[in-house]
């Protein structure tokens, strides 16, 4: 089975800063895709960007961008500038490229990291 | 633009009653999902559907709960005598292809008294 890690319970970034998010994963699969999701205290689940793991550029959103390590099996997101709008938690999530049942389908989260925005 | 639409946005019942959670997907998504989220933790799939098939119901419970997506109509979660331990937050996700990313609900909260 899939599992997917964020070691970081919390993180505190000033506004404008950068900060880095970190995520990594264990699989036995060569072919699957990446997510992170960004869930404000509305508790509406919002993507913000995704990553096929077939890809070795990595995957950029605006302010948004992860560096992605396939041999690694690490997943981070970079925000820079950071914006008090973008107060959440954060989820990495793994999901398989197989369609086979058990779970394949479904979404793999970590247990989030809060980032929390100094104004 | 209707996005993933799940009501009620908050549930209570109490211990034994049934709880009925209803999504409906996104115009032109056909793939279902559910996941449920416990305090402090990130989202655990539950079950898979496409309309009036379940695909993949490897994260659900075995005993008490159940899942349907009819051709007409929304998908329902059903939870059946309902303890304390249901209490947790229920997302749907829906997609126009299982291969497309998943976009999801505000969630039902259920409450269990």
């Amino acid at each position: 089975a899939q599992t997917v890690t964020q070691s970081q319970p919390e993180m505190s970034v000033q506004e404008a800063e950068t900060v880095t998010l970190s995520c990594t994963y264990d699989t036995s699969e060569s072919d699957y895709y990446l997510f992170w999701y960004k869930q404000p205290p509305s508790r509406q689940m919002i993507l913000v960007i995704r990553q096929e793991a077939y890809k070795q550029q990595n995957a950029t959103e605006n302010r948004f961008s992860v560096n992605f390590q396939k041999a690694a099996k690490s997943f981070s997101l970079k925000i820079s500038d950071s914006q008090l709008g973008d107060a959440a938690m954060y989820f990495c999530a793994y999901r398989s490229a197989r369609k086979s049942g058990g779970g394949a389908d479904g979404l793999t989260f970590g247990k989030g990291t809060h980032l929390i925005i100094q104004p | 633009n209707a996005g993933v639409m799940q009501n009620p946005r908050h549930l209570v019942r109490r211990r034994g009653q049934e709880a009925r959670l209803r999504c409906s997907p996104m115009k032109g998504h056909s793939h279902v999902y559910w996941y449920r989220q416990l305090p402090e933790e990130g989202l655990k799939f539950m079950v898979y559907l496409q309309k009036e098939n379940i695909i993949d119901e490897s994260g659900m419970p075995k005993e008490r709960f159940s899942a349907e997506f009819p051709k007409e109509g929304p998908s329902i979660l059903r939870i059946q005598q309902v303890v304390r331990g249901d209490s947790a937050a229920y997302f749907c996700a829906s997609s126009r292809l299982s291969n497309q990313p998943q976009h999801f609900g505000d969630g039902t909260r259920l409450s269990i008294l």
